[in-house]
């Protein structure tokens, strides 16, 4: 079993959808949550980071963790073409210096 | 945010031959730098740590006498593609974290990542 788990999709939305992505993990001491989004041929971005259980929105990005569940969610809300990329979670512990990366989900928003 | 550069972006070399990436943190000093490997449509494969004054660690598999890490000051780190053979073609992309500030959150920030086509 991966330490880290990640449908790859790919995901097809139309614009404006609602998109959920999802992570889970077996590790119980990750405490730092991390999404980055990585278009095409370029380096990951760092989108959104959340420390141990709770919710975190930036605009239109809402990143979710539940550590009872060992689940993280991150929604994207009206979606725009421009979102399409890979998505990939990571997350570590606490006196971890590397992150542990899912496998990436790739989105496609299409107009 | 912090911002990460690598260079070349793009090689293109003849099998046999040495390739050396490299890795700046503009604004900021980073005892620690990561260098990852990443197959198409696949996640990132952590490679090694570049640690400051000290040898890289390897993650278990990598081969460190192919793979040449120096991280020679707080702000670079380089990665030597020795005898490149085609099946090292690949997206290679760094990472550096902030020794200060930001350190508990976890933030990595990436290169913009190089691409390396051995011939």
């Amino acid at each position: 079993q991966k330490e880290v788990e990640q449908d790859p999709g790919p995901l097809s939305v139309p614009e404006g959808a609602i998109v959920s992505l999802n992570c889970t993990y077996s590790n119980s001491a990750f405490q730092y949550f991390m999404w980055y989004r990585q278009y095409s041929r370029k380096g990951p971005e760092l989108l959104m980071y959340t420390y141990s259980s709770g919710n975190k929105e930036d605009g239109r990005f809402t990143a979710q963790v539940d550590k009872s569940s060992k689940y993280i969610s991150l929604f994207i809300r009206d979606s725009q073409p421009s979102d399409s990329a890979t998505y990939l979670c990571a997350m570590r512990g606490g006196s971890a210096r590397q992150l542990t990366f899912g496998s990436g989900t790739q989105l496609t928003v299409l107009p | 945010g912090a911002v990460v550069s690598q260079h070349p972006s793009r090689v293109i070399c003849k099998s046999g031959t040495s390739v050396k990436i490299e890795c700046r943190s503009l604004d900021f000093q980073a005892t620690t730098m990561f260098w990852y490997r990443q197959f198409p449509k696949k996640s990132l494969m952590l490679m090694a740590t570049s640690n400051e004054g000290s040898k890289a660690t390897y993650e278990q598999g990598v081969e460190k006498d192919k793979f040449l890490i120096n991280h020679a000051s707080l702000t670079l780190s380089t990665l030597t593609v020795t005898s490149a053979h085609p099946e090292d073609s690949s997206f290679y992309i760094c990472s550096a974290r902030s020794d200060k500030g930001h350190s508990n959150t976890g933030e990595l920030f990436f290169g913009e990542g190089s691409r390396l086509t051995v011939l």
